[in-house]
């Protein structure tokens, strides 16, 4: 049962340097979410994808932007990292027609930006 | 808006003691509620939810949350603490229910609670 994925577990970039977070879920959800988690600050959205082929900016979108690439995949990307990007992000899915929209979680990413 | 407050950043208890985490929404139309727990190095996962059926819910692991609508609370317990539950735990809220009672919309956590069980 492999719920949500995510790749890479952990990444140490250089100020500048771009990178891309990949997440799928084989769930068949229809929205996807990019959350990043910082001590004390609880989590923060930073974009999600209500479904297939439409995203939306979050609480924290600035220095990111993502790709939903089809139902089971929602990419995260940073252009140039700075080190406030350093954090753990998390992807999430869930399924909220009809119901009450729990969220289901990947491992997590850490992202280390020097 | 939704909002969602965990008053106590920090919860420290004895083995075999209740377990009382504090979590008050805010929310101008009923709310979905959830409790999460996050344990070291690991994503989030789900303890229980709230979605209007039952005033009490219980989850996994023996916890058990009371929706209280009067006073905006959806504190999470447990009668008796292990090591085990040792985590960081979150509530959320989910609202923004569309027309027909499909609910549409993004989860608001509130910032954690982290819970330390000593023996």
């Amino acid at each position: 049962n492999a719920g949500v994925t995510q790749t890479p577990k952990f990444q140490v970039l250089k100020t500048g340097q771009s990178m891309t977070l990949q997440c799928a879920q084989d769930m068949n959800h229809n929205s996807m979410y990019w959350y990043r988690q910082d001590p004390g600050m609880g989590l923060r959205l930073i974009y999600y994808s209500a479904s297939e082929g439409t995203t939306d900016k979050g609480e924290v979108p600035n220095g990111y932007n993502v790709s939903r690439l089809n139902k089971r995949e929602f990419s995260l990307r940073l252009e140039s990292a700075a080190p406030s990007q350093t954090s753990v992000y998390f992807c999430a899915s869930s399924e909220i027609r009809g119901g009450p929209g729990e969220l289901f979680f990947g491992e997590g990413s850490r992202l280390t930006v020097l | 808006a939704q909002s969602v407050t965990q008053l106590g950043s920090h919860v420290s208890v004895s083995e075999g003691a209740l377990v009382l985490l504090r979590c008050n929404y805010s929310s101008s139309v009923p709310p979905y509620l959830f409790w999460y727990v996050q344990y070291p190095n690991q994503g989030l996962q789900l303890l229980l939810k709230y979605t209007s059926a039952a005033t009490l819910v219980k989850g996994i692991n023996d916890f058990e949350a009371e929706f209280k609508k009067s006073e905006t609370s959806f504190h999470l317990t447990k009668p008796s603490a292990h090591m085990s539950d040792a985590a960081e735990y979150f509530c959320a809220v989910r609202t923004n229910r569309g027309a027909g009672g499909t609910s549409y919309g993004k989860l608001t956590f509130g910032q954690g609670t982290i819970l330390t069980v000593h023996p």
